[in-house]
Parts: C-alpha cells; structure tokens; sequence
C-alpha cells in the first residue's frame, strides 16, 4: 500500500531556530513530491518537487527531493512565529496520474 | 488569484439529514479532489475526478458517499444520510494534469466544517 510518513509529528522550536523536517514515501509509481503549509484553514501550496538533488527555494524555506533514499526534508532558517503551522508533505502517485497522498503532517510551533 | 471556492464554509446538521457540498474547481483546471481531514486520520481522499470522469472514490463510504461532476465548474459532494462521524473539514483541491504529471502543483479550497449533531 501507498504510504507517506512525515517526522517529526510535532516541534517545539523558539524564534530564530532552524528546523528540519522530514517526509519519506513507499509509492508505486511516483511522479511528485508537494509540500504544503497549513494554518487556520486551507493547506497552501509551497513547493513541488520532481528531481533528485535540486534544491528548491522561497526565502527562509527551502526543500529538496532524495529519490534514492525515497524521501524529502523541508528546511526553515531563522524561524518565525508566523511559521507556527502544520506542514504537510504529499505524493503524486501516476498510475493514475495525480493522485495525491497526504502524510500525517508535521505540527511546527515557533516560540517568540 | 485565481482560487478553489467551496460552500458553504460552515454547516451544522442533524443526523439523518442530506447534506451536499460544492466546489468551483479553478477555470482551466482538469483535476478535482475531494479530502476529508479529521485530528486523527490527517487528509483522507475520499475521490477524484479528471476531465469530469471518475478516477477513483475507494476513499468514501459507498452506501452514504456520493461525489459528481455535473459540469466543468462545478464538484459535488453528499452525504445522505449523515452521521455523527462524519464530522469533519471536507476540502476541495484543484490542479492541471497533464501526461507527466500536475502542472505547479494543487490549490485547495477553503473547506467546509460540517457538523452533524
């Protein structure tokens, strides 16, 4: 079966830290990597992957994809309370093509 | 901005009651989702449609769960009848796919609480 495991579930970090998060995946057929942040409401889209070892990057956060070792770490530098959500990594399965499996998500909470 | 519009954002019902939910996908969009998400199972696919077809709705529960497409512009989803545990946040997610996968990835919705009581 399909799965996404996301570590840490939760964090506790105080403003100005940097945080590692971690997504690894057993898909059949893998065709993405997404990562999501969510707060109150809707997840929003941050960043997509599809190659091995390019690293994507959105001022503090970055992200990049391993597919040799089937998975993905979202960095975030000089942690702000702004950045308190819960970030969510999922997978484009494409035997179907774009079907998106969600793992549990990390709940990140930044401390003033 | 284009954005995933979903109503209504909040509603409270009484068990056994129908409920239906909508989503405008984005305009251009081929791809629309349907996830529940819960404090204990995270994001669950309930179904998914390309181009207004089905592609898979192994996530919903057959004898109460019904999702359609009636038109490009519009997703729904229903819940007849509705029970206590189907509490949840239902979120609507559109996206481009092409043959080598989603176009910049997927947009939520801003969801729909549904309370059944």
């Amino acid at each position: 079966e399909d799965k996404v495991v996301q570590s840490p579930l939760s964090l506790v970090v105080h403003e100005g830290d940097t945080v590692t998060l971690n997504c690894s995946y057993e898909v059949t057929n893998f065709r993405s990597l997404l990562w999501y942040k969510q707060e109150k409401k809707a997840p929003t889209f941050l960043f997509m992957l599809t190659s091995s070892g390019i690293e994507k990057k959105s001022g503090r956060l970055s992200s990049i994809l391993d597919k040799k070792e089937l998975s993905s770490i979202l960095n975030i530098t000089a942690t702000q309370t702004g950045d308190s959500a819960i970030y969510l990594c999922a997978v484009e399965e494409g035997n179907q093509g774009g079907k998106l499996i969600f793992g549990q998500g990390t709940e990140l909470s930044v401390k003033p | 901005d284009a954005r995933v519009t979903q109503t209504p954002r909040h509603k409270v019902t009484e068990m056994g009651q129908e409920v239906t939910m909508r989503c405008q996908p984005i305009l251009g969009h081929n791809t629309v989702f349907w996830y529940r998400q819960t404090m204990m199972q995270g994001l669950e696919l309930l179904a998914y449609f390309r181009n207004r077809a089905p592609l898979d709705d192994s996530g919903m529960p057959k004898d109460r769960f019904s999702a359609e497409m009636p038109d490009a512009t519009l997703a729904t989803l229903k819940i007849q009848p509705s029970e206590p545990r189907d509490s949840a946040v239902y979120f609507c997610a559109s996206g481009l796919v092409l043959a080598g996968g989603s176009i910049g990835g997927y947009t939520f919705g801003s969801g729909t609480r549904l309370t059944v009581v």
